[in-house]
């Protein structure tokens, strides 16, 4: 089945820098690649997705790149402030057999930045 | 955007009851549904797949006995914690997809339901 790798698992930066967390994946069919915010007590957000088809996607201050050869992927923050502290989550998505889809999470990152 | 609402948010009951988590969304339609559980620090564990008008798929190691599950309609599903026990005690969160991946879809979570057993 599909395995998820995420690095770092901690990562801490001063406010306004940037931030970058590297995700891997090892099946290569897998083909829809969404990242996920989660707060203290809540359940994940969506904060960008990229599909295979693509390299990159930017929604302001976020952005996701995709290599499907070497089959990694990374999120990026720039300008970071206090509230972009959570624990993120990459994620691949692998068809299954018998049809349909599912989701492999990595096992997070907790971000903290610091004023 | 997509909104899944689940309900409720926090829960604790007695060893050997059972507690019934909803999960809702609440302005599209979702033929499937996923539940996960989720330990501290951890990340997201699937635990099955819903799918309205026939039975869940369970992934590997969960016992569809003790976690039911009922997909009765494109906006609702619901999991069942049976005869609950201390280890299940966990953060259960369920999500929902908009549309088919392929179409553009994406997965939405609900705000998790925290439970305790006491």
């Amino acid at each position: 089945g599909e395995n998820v790798e995420q690095h770092p698992s901690t990562l801490s930066v001063q406010e306004g820098d940037s931030a970058v967390i590297k995700c891997t994946y090892s099946d290569s069919a897998s083909n829809y690649f969404p990242w996920y915010k989660q707060e203290l007590g809540k359940g994940p957000q969506l904060i960008i997705d990229i599909r295979s088809n693509v390299g990159e996607k930017k929604d302001q201050r976020i952005a996701v790149t995709l290599n499907k050869t070497a089959k990694h992927f990374s999120l990026h923050i720039t300008e970071t402030q206090p509230e972009d502290s959570a624990v993120y989550f990459c994620a691949a998505s692998t068809l299954l057999t018998g049809g349909g889809n599912k989701l492999t999470f990595g096992t997070g990152t907790q971000l903290k930045v610091e004023l | 955007g997509a909104v899944v609402s689940q309900h409720p948010s926090r829960v604790i009951c007695k060893s050997g009851t059972s507690v019934k988590i909803e999960c809702r969304s609440l302005d599209f339609q979702a033929t499937t549904m996923f539940w996960y559980r989720q330990f501290p620090k951890k990340s997201l564990m699937l635990m099955a797949t819903s799918n309205e008008g026939s039975k869940a798929t369970y992934e590997q190691g969960v016992e569809k006995d003790k976690f039911l599950i009922n997909h009765a309609s494109l906006t609702l599903s619901t999991l069942t914690v049976t005869s609950a026990h201390p280890e299940d005690s966990s953060f259960y969160i369920c999500s929902a997809r908009d549309q088919g991946w392929q179409g553009g879809g994406s997965l939405h979570f609900g705000n998790g339901t925290r439970l305790t057993v006491t």
